[in-house]
Order: structure tokens, then sequence, then C-alpha cells
């Protein structure tokens, strides 16, 4: 099984300012990564796939990196609603797909 | 517009069983693998099972596996999860996903969910 370790635990940051949230795969998960954004009480939401791919109707301010067994998603510009738990899950090989422990964005 | 309604969840006691239901709209049901993903009150998300379309492959996460069967009808665009052998340790949100595409030996991830269906195992 792949175990998906993510960090920082929780991230506090200002409106406006950038946020850096990583992922590590305890082995390579090539690009076979994706992230989700979930906020209280909803479902989760894909946001990047491939690694790098926005998904549909993600805006620009999200941008994700990296291969192998490190991984970085950014939100260069935090937004109010962007304030949420963000997820990792590796999909290279499975079964079982399995996820990070999420990371809290919070407001500083 | 892609809807996922789940149904079926409620308070059961140890060694108990429930159904889980998914409704979908807005797709083409038959085309597409689906899943169930669950999340523990306040912790993260936990693949539970993955269902290809025509029903032939279904594929289960270790604690699940010989207690929980995943199951579709397309004729009905309805996706089940039938839980036997409860223990307190399902006790979780249950939420529908739809696969981004097919699942293959390296590409399984989810772009639509339902809101979720919470089950809770405690007596």
């Amino acid at each position: 099984e792949i175990v998906m370790t993510q960090s920082p635990g929780p991230l506090s940051v200002s409106p406006g300012e950038r946020a850096t949230l990583s992922c590590r795969a305890s082995q390579s998960v090539s690009t076979n990564l994706a992230w989700y954004q979930q906020k209280p009480g909803q479902a989760p939401r894909l946001l990047i796939y491939g690694a790098s791919t926005r998904a549909t109707g993600i805006p620009a301010r999200f941008s994700g990196s990296g291969s192998g067994t490190e991984f970085t998603l950014t939100i260069s510009s935090l937004q109010s609603e962007d304030f949420a738990v963000y997820y990792c899950q590796q999909y290279n090989n499975w079964p079982p797909l399995t996820f990070g422990q999420g990371t809290k964005v919070e407001i500083k | 517009e892609v809807q996922l309604v789940e149904s079926g969840g409620g308070l059961v006691q140890p060694g108990g069983s429930l159904r889980l239901s998914c409704a979908a709209s807005g797709l083409t049901f038959s085309h597409y693998w689906m899943s169930w993903v669950r999340q523990a009150p306040g912790k993260g998300l936990e693949w539970v099972a993955n269902i290809k379309q025509d029903g032939s492959e279904k594929y289960y996460v270790d604690s699940v596996r010989g207690r929980f069967t995943i199951s579709r009808d397309n004729a009905k665009n309805s996706l089940y999860l039938q839980l036997n052998s409860l223990r307190a340790e399902d006790t979780a949100v249950y939420y529908c996903a739809k696969v981004l595409g097919y699942c293959t030996g390296s590409s399984c991830l989810f772009d639509y969910w339902g809101q979720g269906t919470l089950v809770t195992v405690s007596s």
C-alpha cells in the first residue's frame, strides 16, 4: 500500500498570500496524483489531476507540480473561499487507492 | 449537471447490516466506473470500493472485503453498497463518487461526489 503524507498541518495564511502544500508518497506514483478541496459539511471537490492539470472550472490561482514521490499544491493568492482542507490522492498503484491525511488551510 | 444523491444511512448496532444507495442523474451512468469513499467523523478520506461500468470488476479496501458488497443497476442509474457485520470503526459519512475517465492500473480518481450519507455503528 502506498502511504501518502501531507505537510504542514495546519497552515495559517493571510488572505492574498501564497499557500504551499506538500504531499509525499512512500514510493513513486509518477504523476498519477490528484488534489481535492473540502469545505466543512461539503463533499470533496477535484482541483488537480495528473499532478498539474486543473480540473474543469478550477481557477488559475491553483497549481500543482511534482512527480515521483514529492508533490506541491500552490494557491497563489488566497481568497476567502479557499480556506478549507486539502487532500492528495494517488492512483498509480491500486488497490487500494490512498489519500493523504489532509492539510487544513486556515485564516491567519 | 451531474448529481449524485446518497441515501440509506442511519444508526445500526454492531454486527448489523445496512444498504446504501446512490441515485445518479445528469450523466450516462452506464458509461462510468463508480466508487464509494468514506470519512470518519473529523478524519480524512478513505476509499472503500470501486465497480466497473458493467459490474464485472469490483475492488475493495482490505478492511471491508468480505463484509461490504458494491453493486449497481444501470437501468435505474443507481449504485449500491451493502454493509454487513458492521463495526464501530465503520462509522463514517459514505460518499458516492464518479470516476473521471476509467479505472486502470494507473488511473482512478473522482470528479463528482455526492453529499454523503452518515452511517453510525453503535449500541
